[in-house]
């Protein structure tokens, strides 16, 4: 089946503009995430949602939100970009965990960003 | 905040030999995975630790979880230039089930010399 689906792959934006990021999960998987990865920070968490509520929230400032729309795919934005965005962002999908299950993260390739 | 501190960072190993890389937190987790990424690729899961104490072996890899579900280690045994890549550890806090706020270690690159 088709994994998850990040668009678009690459882009170049200047300080001060705004992105948005599509997450496209795979096909029956309800539960959404995002995380930035940078070199020196590693990978971290920005949000996850399921059924288009946010359920958790990482430690980033107000200029990073999301949402998650009925078909389960997701969107994240940034606004006024500064250069320590540059990174790449990726998304993962996965099934609503039973029980003390822990679930696997299924991640798209990601979109890299670089701020100008 | 919970952290995951992943030694080494760096590792550039002949093939054939073995290596051990740890991830170290303070905090306990409710379970504990590990991933492999790949250059433009995102992770992939290679194990999921649950029981402090358990090990699992996944062909060459063992990946074991501390008694006390704080830390782990992925040892793998005559490596191989396809295990080349970033490794990451990552804990899931007690928080719960459902809870899909994963903290990521600060990951460990290998690379494996033909």
């Amino acid at each position: 089946k088709a994994g998850v689906t990040q668009t678009p792959r690459y882009l170049i934006k200047t300080r001060g503009q705004q992105v948005t990021l599509s997450c496209s999960p795979i096909s029956g998987h309800r539960s959404v995430s995002w995380y930035q990865q940078t070199p020196g920070q590693g990978l971290q968490f920005l949000f996850e949602y399921f059924s288009e509520t946010q359920r958790n929230k990482g430690n980033f400032p107000g200029r990073f939100s999301g949402r998650q729309f009925s078909n389960s795919r997701s969107e994240m934005n940034v606004s006024t970009l500064e250069l320590g965005d540059s990174a790449l962002y990726l998304c993962a999908s996965t099934t609503y965990p039973t029980g003390a299950a822990t679930g696997e993260l299924f991640f798209g390739e990601g979109s890299r960003l670089t701020v100008l | 905040t919970q952290l995951l501190e992943q030694s080494p960072q760096f590792l550039s190993i002949q093939e054939g030999e073995n290596l051990t890389v740890y991830c170290n937190s303070s905090s306990v987790f409710s379970s504990l995975q590990w991933y492999r990424q790949e250059p433009g690729e995102g992770p992939v899961l290679l194990v999921t630790v649950v029981t402090g104490g358990e090990v699992k072996k996944l062909k060459r890899l063992t990946f074991q979880f501390g008694d006390a579900r704080k830390d782990s280690s992925l040892h793998i045994t005559a490596a191989q230039p396809g295990d080349t890549g970033l490794y990451l550890c990552a804990g899931a806090p007690l928080e719960g089930p459902g809870t899909y706020k994963y903290i990521f270690g600060t990951g460990t690159r290998l690379k494996v010399l033909a």
